[in-house]
């Protein structure tokens, strides 16, 4: 049972390349998430997934988009990036409301 | 707007006493409260929760204590082990909306 598991580790992007991120979680969870984190910033929510299929925007959407076509993974995509998307990336996932099983996180550099 | 603050960045505690975390929230939407630690390097880890209905919760070394009407909540942890050094982040969120709002996080140090 290897719970939520994030690829790639790190990765460093020039300014306009794009990229996605790969969030898999093998608990059968119907809810995910996309989180960033930012230094004074604490975890702030990109985009959600209350089941495959569906996707919904969190507190900062702007510049990434996102899909859940298989219940287990959800995909961050950043088509554009720009420097203010470096930042270290959380996908999390729950069964129900409450407890969130984070992955380990992506540290993404935007040169 | 910040609707989960932890207005504290930092805190230090000796070993064996008691440390105090707090949180502070404006939607009165909020039903159910988290608090998380997390270590360098590594993702957030579930530590304890809080319904609206209840006032305190315990589990173990860590209490949560919820005042509805000051809109507060707080984490406290006895007796404080110098492990327990990490960062705590307050989490809330309001019934069937599936989404959690995190504070900024209180870094814990914890002195041998």
């Amino acid at each position: 049972n290897a719970g939520v598991t994030q690829t790639p580790k790190f990765r460093v992007l020039k300014t306009g390349q794009s990229m996605t991120l790969l969030c898999a979680q093998d608990m059968n969870h119907e809810y995910m998430y996309w989180y960033r984190q930012d230094p004074g910033m604490g975890l702030r929510l990109i985009h959600y997934s209350v089941g495959e299929g569906t996707t919904a925007k969190g507190e900062v959407p702007d510049g990434y988009n996102v899909s859940r076509l298989k219940k287990q993974n959800f995909l961050l995509g950043l088509e554009s990036a720009a420097p203010s998307q470096t930042s270290v990336y959380f996908c999390a996932s729950t069964l129900n409301h409450n407890e969130q099983f984070f992955g380990p996180g992506t540290r993404l550099t935007v040169l | 707007d910040q609707q989960v603050k932890q207005n504290s960045p930092s805190l230090s505690v000796q070993e064996g006493r008691i440390s105090i975390l707090n949180c502070d929230y404006t939607n009165s939407m909020f039903d159910y409260f988290l608090w998380y630690k997390k270590y360098p390097a590594e993702g957030p880890t579930f530590l304890i929760s809080i319904s609206s209905i209840k006032d305190k919760n315990e589990d173990g070394r860590f209490t949560v204590f919820l005042n509805k009407s000051a809109k507060h909540l707080s984490l406290h942890i006895v007796p404080s082990q110098p492990g327990d050094s990490a960062v705590y982040f307050c989490a809330a969120s309001a019934g069937g909306t599936y989404k959690y709002i995190f504070g900024t996080g209180t870094r814990l140090k914890v002195l041998a």
